[in-house]
């Protein structure tokens, strides 16, 4: 099985643009799709992102995200950050046999 | 609307099993597999597997192979996380979740289980 590696964490100030990255250990980034999840504390987990980059219905366009295969990483993008964007955020991806693998999550600060 | 009802909180000791329901509502149970996903204190999200309520066939993450035991009951439109000789370190929240196109888009409200002599 293949791993899904975050920085643990990220901070910047309002307004301003954060980028979140997840690297998959083996196999290739672009092989199974990607999903972002964010989490509030004491809240069960959201989808802002699918598919690497399609966003569900009323997630706000300042959530995108991105595959890079020269990495073999994707990456959410959220921009004009509000105090309100203040989560913990998780990678998703699976395999050919449909194992499934979060990421290890990033706890953003909005300050 | 999509709605997935959890049981409550559970206390075991440690070796006993638990069981953790899910009540499903708002849509074609069987249309669409469910996923069990956890979460230990201050930990971040664990993949345990999935049930496809049509077919009742399983696939289990290999940490949980042999001691976890996923089931439904179409009839009721419940689906059902057992989780065998537990550990302390089994402590945590379980999330039922449906999948839909690959990601989890409807997740249960989670089910605290506490392992503890």
């Amino acid at each position: 099985n293949f791993m899904l590696t975050q920085p643990h964490s990220v901070s910047e100030s309002p307004g301003k643009t954060v980028t979140i990255s997840c690297t998959r250990s083996s196999g290739s980034i672009a092989s199974n799709y990607v999903q972002w999840y964010q989490q509030r504390p004491g809240s069960s987990p959201t989808t802002v992102i699918y598919e690497d980059n399609q966003r569900p219905s009323g997630v706000p366009d300042r959530f995108s995200g991105s595959i890079d295969s020269s990495s073999n990483s994707a990456s959410l993008t959220i921009s004009g950050l509000k105090t309100e964007d203040e989560a913990d955020y998780y990678c998703q991806s699976y395999d050919s046999s449909s194992y499934w693998v979060f990421g290890g999550g990033t706890k953003l600060t909005v300050l | 609307q999509v709605q997935l009802v959890q049981s409550g909180a559970e206390v075991k000791k440690p070796g006993a099993s638990v069981k953790v329901s899910c009540k499903a509502s708002g849509y074609t149970f069987t249309g669409y597999y469910m996923h069990w996903v956890r979460q230990a204190p201050g930990q971040g999200l664990e993949w345990m597997g999935w049930i496809n309520p049509n077919s009742g066939g399983t696939n289990y993450a290999q940490k949980f192979q042999g001691r976890v035991t996923m089931t439904r009951d179409t009839s009721i439109s419940t689906a059902y996380m057992e989780l065998s000789r537990l550990r302390s370190d089994d402590t945590a929240v379980y999330y039922c979740a449906r999948e839909v196109e690959r990601q989890l888009a409807y997740w249960g409200q989670g089910t605290l289980v506490t392992v503890s002599s």
